[in-house]
């Protein structure tokens, strides 16, 4: 069974740009987050999404958005970016939610200049 | 707010020897995962403890959960090198929903 797909795998913007960056789940995998990982905060939960929906959103300004689509895949957004911004961008995905772990893909390495 | 603590940070530990990782966390939950972080690589999941007293043994890994004291352990048995790594827990509470809530992580040497 294939894994949690992320693209790009490497990025490097300059400030004031936007970027996307795009993850496709496990097959049969409905819930789809999204997280930041920085040597500083750590991981932090973005928001999650579950049949096209937005269940959760993690404590991030507007500039951060996402959207999943029917096939389940997901994209999120960041406009105006940051120099702050710069991180790993980590994609999960589960069956549905509840007592399951989450599976991770590759990241998306993101750089700010 | 919630938290979620682990400590060490910092673990350097010698080839063969016994080792704890804990984790605190202050909200309500009986549902706690362990992830395994390689440098420059994505998380991979360990456990899952899914009730009080749950108790998972892979390997040299073992986990446990005490929902009541809000604590889980993560237990290494005569470590070798390949268990080097950044070890996370993580929280799911059910006021939440759906969302996770990472510790700081652990980061483990193995010294030959």
């Amino acid at each position: 069974k294939a894994g949690v797909t992320q693209t790009p795998r490497y990025l490097i913007k300059t400030r004031g740009q936007q970027v996307t960056l795009s993850c496709s789940p496990i097959s049969g995998h409905r819930s789809v987050s999204w997280y930041q990982q920085t040597p500083g905060q750590g991981l932090q939960f973005l928001f999650e999404y579950f049949s096209e929906t937005q269940r959760n959103k993690g404590n991030f300004p507007g500039r951060f958005s996402g959207r999943q689509f029917s096939n389940s895949r997901s994209e999120m957004n960041v406009s105006t970016l940051e120099l702050g911004d710069s991180a790993l961008y980590l994609c999960a995905s589960r069956i549905s939610g509840g007592q399951e772990t989450q599976y991770f893909g590759p990241g998306t390495r993101l750089l700010v200049l | 707010e919630l938290k979620v603590e682990q400590n060490p940070l910092f673990l350097s530990m010698q080839e063969g020897k016994n080792y704890t990782i804990y984790c605190n966390y202050s909200t309500t939950s009986d549902r706690l995962y362990w992830y395994r972080q390689d440098p420059g690589k994505s998380l991979e999941s360990l456990f899952v403890l899914l009730s009080n007293g749950a108790v998972k043994q892979e390997g040299r890994l073992m986990a446990s959960l005490d929902t009541k004291a809000r604590l889980s352990t993560l237990h290494i048995t005569a470590a070798v090198h390949d268990l080097s790594a950044t070890y996370f827990c993580a929280v799911d509470p059910i006021e939440t929903g759906n969302q996770f809530y990472f510790g700081t992580g652990t980061s483990l040497t193995v010294i030959p």
